[in-house]
């Protein structure tokens, strides 16, 4: 089941923050997350294994709030480097271990 | 630095060629994937593999092939390429879940035009 991301786009200026939603209707074990840039492959941002976790890699966090089978991605004082498209990847509890499904994206701009 | 390499990066044949993407891994893993995407659109799953000997058909369906004959090489086949193959294949790997690292790393993609 493919996991639903919001929102589709956002345009920020640079220093702005902004959050990226994924949830899933499924029971989840995991929530991936990766950048990719324009003409580029996907680039591995983060893992959330467990319910509550929280992780973070400079000013780039995630939330993984199991119960409401969601995870949110937030991008503190965001820098034109971050512009992309983010994708969420879900592994549930049915078919741990096995291949993800990815969400269909949200495209972010970072201007000036 | 992901090891996870893929040939030909780009690709512009006639329509009925049989053609071969290569994604070959330096990194050990056991689970291999085989994604098509449209640009600035979602990853489609098309093929995984577990290990050797092991391929299963992914979510979209789709007119290719796969063999995993060796843990480190992941070649995917379209017997008889069409327009509609028109798209960008990314292969991508990552170890066994066991080891709770299970993150996929990316291969650079080959772009594929077919006339």
């Amino acid at each position: 089941q493919q996991p639903v991301q919001s929102p589709q786009a956002v345009i920020l200026r640079e220093g702005e923050d902004a959050v990226i939603n994924c949830s899933s209707s499924k029971a989840l074990y995991s929530v991936h997350w990766y950048r990719q840039k324009h003409g580029e492959a996907p680039v591995f941002l983060m893992i959330l294994l467990k319910g509550g976790e929280q992780k973070g890699h400079e000013k780039i966090s995630a939330s993984f709030n199991e119960k409401k089978q969601q995870s949110s991605l937030y991008l503190t004082a965001s820098q034109l480097s971050y512009s992309g498209t983010y994708f969420c990847g879900t592994e549930s509890r049915s078919n741990s271990g096995y291949a993800l499904n990815f969400g269909k994206g949200t495209s972010l701009l970072v201007t000036p | 630095e992901a090891d996870i390499y893929q040939t030909p990066r780009y690709l512009v044949i006639g329509t009925g060629k049989k053609i071969t993407l290569e994604c070959s891994q330096t990194m050990g893993h056991d689970k291999m994937y085989w994604y098509q995407q449209d640009p600035g659109m979602e990853l489609h799953l098309i093929h995984y593999s577990y290990g050797v000997n092991s391929t299963e058909k992914g979510d979209l369906s789709s007119e290719s092939t796969v063999s995993r004959i060796r843990t480190e090489h992941f070649p995917l086949t379209l017997e008889s390429a069409r327009p509609s193959h028109t798209s960008q294949y990314l292969c991508a790997s990552s170890a066994d879940v066991a080891s709770g690292r299970n993150e996929q790393f990316f291969g650079p993609g080959t772009r594929l035009t077919v006339l």
